[in-house]
């Protein structure tokens, strides 16, 4: 099984900056990687596709990047909407399917 | 416009069966070439994928999970089903049922239901 290991657990930024979340595969997962945000009570919702690719009518200020087995999700400038938890999941050779445990962006 | 639409009892007693429906509206999933796919979420934990089903009816499975579930399509109905059994207070969690595959790759969820919160609990 592959294992996806986002840090950090937490981050507390000001609306404004700019913010690096950092998803890490155990083994190569090549270009099958996505990320996803999630609001309290909500669904998760797709970003990031093909690792680096936003999905449709997603902002952006949302960009995602690749350096071997690890991935990279930037937003440019925090939004107050952006505050959110957000998740990498890899899709190669799957199944399974597997999560990252997901970064939380916080208001500082 | 593409939606999916969980349902499902909230409780479920430990040993039991736990079931759990979801009905798309938009599209035929027999037609589609997309995954369904169920996720789940334990109370303030992250995501867990639990296995998908092609359109073809081929259902693939999480190994932590194999075991305990199956996935089904209904085409009469437009929906897929998903049943664990043996449940213990460990599967107590948000149940996500979600699309994947298309243009944004075949494990990439980009349709989700609301999400159905089961407790296994007496």
């Amino acid at each position: 099984e592959i294992v996806m290991t986002q840090s950090p657990a937490t981050l507390s930024v000001s609306p404004g900056e700019r913010v690096t979340l950092s998803c890490r595969a155990s083994q190569s997962v090549r270009s099958n990687l996505v990320w996803y945000q999630q609001k309290p009570g909500q669904a998760p919702r797709l970003l990031i596709y093909d690792a680096s690719t936003r999905a449709a009518g997603i902002p952006a200020r949302f960009s995602g990047s690749v350096s071997g087995t690890e991935f990279i999700l930037t937003i440019s400038s925090l939004q107050s909407e952006d505050f959110a938890v957000y998740y990498c999941q890899q899709y190669n050779n799957w199944p399974p399917i597997t999560f990252g445990q997901g970064t939380r962006l916080e208001i500082k | 416009q593409l939606q999916l639409q969980g349902s499902g009892p909230g409780l479920v007693k430990p040993s039991e069966t736990l079931s759990l429906t979801c009905t798309v509206s938009g599209d035929s999933i027999s037609r589609s070439t997309y995954y369904w796919g169920w996720i789940r979420q334990p109370p303030g934990k992250g995501l867990e994928w639990i296995g998908s089903i092609y359109s073809s009816g081929n259902p693939y499975y999480n190994p932590s999970l194999k075991s305990r579930v199956t996935i089904s399509l209904d085409t009469s109905k437009n929906q897929f089903s998903l049943k664990v059994t043996s449940v213990t207070a460990a599967d107590t969690a948000v149940y996500y049922c979600a699309r994947s595959g298309g243009d944004y790759g075949e494990g990439a969820f980009d349709i989700w239901g609301q999400g159905t919160m089961v407790t296994v609990s007496s």
